[in-house]
């Protein structure tokens, strides 16, 4: 099947403008995860959706950083007024129902954002 | 403050040999561990997990080893092969069930050479 898909795999944005990405989970799958990754880091927690109980939002950097997960599936993560140290891949991971399941994440390709 | 640590950026090993990537952790509350792998321009993917109450797991040629006396874990792969040649992440999960998000350390560069 589909893995988790995420638009637009590039994005290259003026600082003080906001940008918009988007992922695609697995079907199925209850939780969902939007991590990032710059440049020499490891990969940094930013919020966690499961099911619909209120959102984890303990890794938002900052309130420019916000994210909707709507009808229990896609989401949507806003940042306003890029900064260039907002600069990274961001990636979207997903993960099945149980307990068990939830403890393994499926990634997809991450978006790559520049801010000039 | 790092809580799940991978002291090595890079790894290289020969076509056939043994690879062990090691990762250290500060939180004595993670209670899953996992190690993904990652391609250049892709996501990571999951590789191998572990629980707290087991010290080993195999699968195939990848075996993940955890000591929590020492707050350590290894993955080993053997025999290694040049398409294992990736970036390793280990990551941690587990504090208490509230929240499944994980920590991941900076990861390690394996290249395996023909």
């Amino acid at each position: 099947g589909a893995g988790v898909s995420q638009s637009p795999s590039n994005k290259v944005t003026e600082k003080g403008k906001d940008v918009e990405l988007r992922c695609d989970p697995i079907s199925g799958h209850t939780a969902l995860y939007w991590y990032r990754q710059s440049l020499g880091q490891g990969l940094e927690f930013l919020i966690y959706f499961q099911g619909n109980s209120a959102p984890d939002k303990s890794g938002l950097p900052s309130d420019r950083f916000s994210a909707e997960r709507t009808g229990g599936s896609v989401s949507t993560l806003t940042i306003q007024r890029t900064q260039q140290e907002d600069s990274a891949v961001y990636l979207c991971a997903s993960s099945p129902p149980g307990v068990r399941g939830l403890k393994t994440q499926y990634f997809g390709p991450g978006t790559r954002l520049l801010v000039l | 403050d790092q809580q799940v640590k991978q002291n090595s950026p890079s790894l290289s090993v020969q076509e056939g040999r043994i690879s062990i990537l090691n990762c250290d952790y500060t939180n004595s509350m993670f209670d899953y561990f996992l190690w993904y792998k990652k391609y250049p321009a892709e996501g990571p993917t999951f590789l191998i997990s572990i629980s707290s109450i087991k010290d080993k797991n195999e699968d195939g040629r990848f075996t993940v080893f955890l000591n929590k006396s020492a707050k350590h874990l290894s993955l080993h792969i053997v025999p290694s092969q040049p398409g294992d040649s990736a970036v390793y992440f280990c990551a941690a999960s587990g504090y208490g069930g509230a929240t499944n998000k994980l920590i991941f350390g900076t990861g390690t560069l394996l290249a395996v050479q023909p």
